[in-house]
C-alpha cells in the first residue's frame, strides 16, 4: 500500500526567503503525485500535480515541485515566499486503484 | 466552484448514536471520497466510491460505512458514534480517479460527546 511522509509539521521562514517543503512516498508501482494547499478557514485546493513527462512541475503562483523517482520524493519549493503563502500544504499520492492518500501536512509560517 | 455540498455542516451528538453525513454533487463525477481531518494526522481516507454501488475501504474505515445509490449522493454513516470519531469530515469528488484534481466540500464538523 502506498503512503506519504511529510517530514516537517511546521516550517517557519522569513518573507522573501526561499522555502522547501519535503514529501516522500512509498509505493512499489508507478505513482501520481499532488500538492494541495489549505488557506486558513478554507477547504483544500490543488496546487500542482505530477502524472508523467517532465519531472519538474510548476504552479501559477510560483511554486514548483520535482519528482525524483530514485529518492521517492516530491519536494515543493518556492524561491521567494510572501505573507499570502501562509497556509497548510498537503502532499498526496495515488496509484492504479484510485485511492488518494494524503500526508499529515506542513504548516508554512511566514515571518515578517 | 465545483457543485458539491455537505450536510449537516455542524453536528453534536452523543456516544452510541447513529450519524449520517451526506455529500451531494451536481458535477456528475464518477469518483467520490470521504476523508477526516484531525490535527497532527492530516487527511485520512475513510471510504471512496468509483461508481454507483461501487465502494472500497480507505485507511481508517473501521466504524464507518458508506452507500452510493445514485451518482450524485455519497453517504457516510457512523453506526454507533464514539468520541474518537469527533473530527471534521470532508467529501471530495473527481472525474478522473487517481489522476484527477480533487474538489472538496466545505466540511462537516462532528462532535461526539
Amino acid at each position: 500500500a502506498q503512503s506519504v511522509t511529510q517530514l516537517d509539521s511546521q516550517v517557519p521562514v522569513f518573507e522573501e526567503a526561499p522555502v522547501e517543503l519535503r514529501c516522500n512516498y512509498s509505493s512499489s508501482v508507478s505513482v501520481y503525485l499532488f500538492w494541495y494547499v489549505q488557506y486558513p478557514n478554507q477547504g483544500l485546493q490543488l496546487l500542482l500535480k505530477y502524472l508523467s513527462g517532465s519531472t519538474l512541475v510548476e504552479s501559477i503562483n510560483g511554486f514548483e515541485a520535482e519528482f525524483n523517482k530514485s529518492q521517492t520524493s516530491f519536494h515543493l519549493r518556492k524561491p521567494s515566499v510572501h505573507i499570502s503563502d501562509t497556509a497548510e500544504y498537503f502532499c498526496a499520492v495515488s496509484v492504479s486503484d484510485d485511492k488518494i492518500i494524503f500526508g499529515k501536512g506542513t504548516r508554512l509560517h511566514i515571518l515578517p | 466552484d465545483a457543485g458539491i455540498t455537505q450536510s449537516p455542516r455542524h453536528k453534536v451528538t452523543e456516544t452510541g448514536t447513529p450519524v449520517t453525513l451526506r455529500c451531494h454533487q451536481t458535477e456528475n463525477h464518477r469518483y467520490m471520497y470521504w476523508y477526516r481531518q484531525d490535527p497532527g494526522h492530516g487527511l485520512r481516507l475513510i471510504h471512496y466510491s468509483y461508481g454507483v454501488k461501487d465502494t472500497d475501504k480507505g485507511e481508517v474505515s473501521d466504524g464507518y460505512s458508506v452507500s452510493r445509490s445514485k451518482t450524485e449522493d455519497f453517504l457516510l454513516t457512523l453506526e454507533s458514534a464514539t468520541s474518537s470519531q469527533t473530527s471534521v469530515y470532508f467529501c471530495a469528488i473527481t472525474a478522473k480517479g487517481g489522476t484527477g484534481e480533487l474538489f472538496f466540500g466545505e466540511g462537516s464538523r462532528l462532535t461526539v460527546l
